[in-house]
């Protein structure tokens, strides 16, 4: 039984389009969300952390959180070939102290 | 730069051999977790230490592997015997405190090969 679930992709989206990449978790995983980019080869980089209801808004990215659908999801605004990447959602499990990461969704940004 | 440190980048063994990862937290980070990621696929948790504690180690398999992050000194992961299926990338990150509102800062990791 997974506790983060992403789909795996991967999305392909136009350069200055609208990325969506979205997010569900089960209800052992505690309200502490967070995004990570990853590129090939590389470590993961946080790239935003939302603990409450609502939007939260970085520059070009927003992550949204709605813990009564148990959803949380990462747009990028005007996308650009540098953000192909794998994005890793990752929740943060009530009463334990581990972070859970999802597989992680790979995106493709166009030129 | 006072990131998380790991090394080496890359470890080769040997079937058999004995690998060991080595990781130093961040600057006033007490916290230590390790994380082994499969080519094409996700994190997977495996062990959280704090100094010369193992507070969770649900994600470590049962035999060959071992963690530990004494007083002084780096965090180290041991893995004996070595076999093909540990070929992985294994990272280490860190927090500043061991609560669910902390987010992870990760080193650039550790490759192991198993020849």
């Amino acid at each position: 039984q997974k506790e983060v679930e992403q789909n795996s992709g991967p999305l392909s989206v136009p350069e200055g389009a609208i990325a969506s990449l979205n997010c569900t978790y089960s209800d052992r995983v505690s309200q502490s969300f967070f995004w990570y980019r990853q590129y090939s080869g590389k470590s993961p980089e946080l790239i935003m952390s939302i603990y409450s209801n609502g939007d939260k808004e970085d520059g070009r990215f927003t992550a949204q959180l709605n813990k009564a659908s148990q959803y949380v999801s990462l747009l990028i605004r005007d996308s650009q070939p540098s953000d192909s990447a794998t994005y890793l959602c990752a929740g943060a499990w009530a009463g334990g102290f581990k972070t859970i990461f999802g597989a992680g969704t790979r995106l493709f940004v166009k030129a | 730069n006072a990131g998380v440190m790991q090394n080496p980048r890359h470890l080769v063994r040997r079937r058999g051999q004995e690998a060991r990862l080595r990781c130093s937290p961040m600057k006033g980070h007490s916290h230590v977790y390790w994380y082994r990621q499969l080519p094409e696929e996700g994190l997977k948790f495996m062990v959280y230490l704090q100094k010369e504690n193992i507070i969770d180690e649900s994600g470590m398999p049962k035999e060959r592997f071992s963690a530990e992050f004494p007083k002084e000194g780096p965090s180290i992961l041991r893995i004996q015997q070595v076999v093909r299926g540990d070929s992985a990338a294994y990272f280490c990150a860190s927090s500043p405190r061991g609560n669910d509102n902390s987010p992870l800062h990760f080193g650039n990791g550790t490759r192991l090969t198993v020849t």
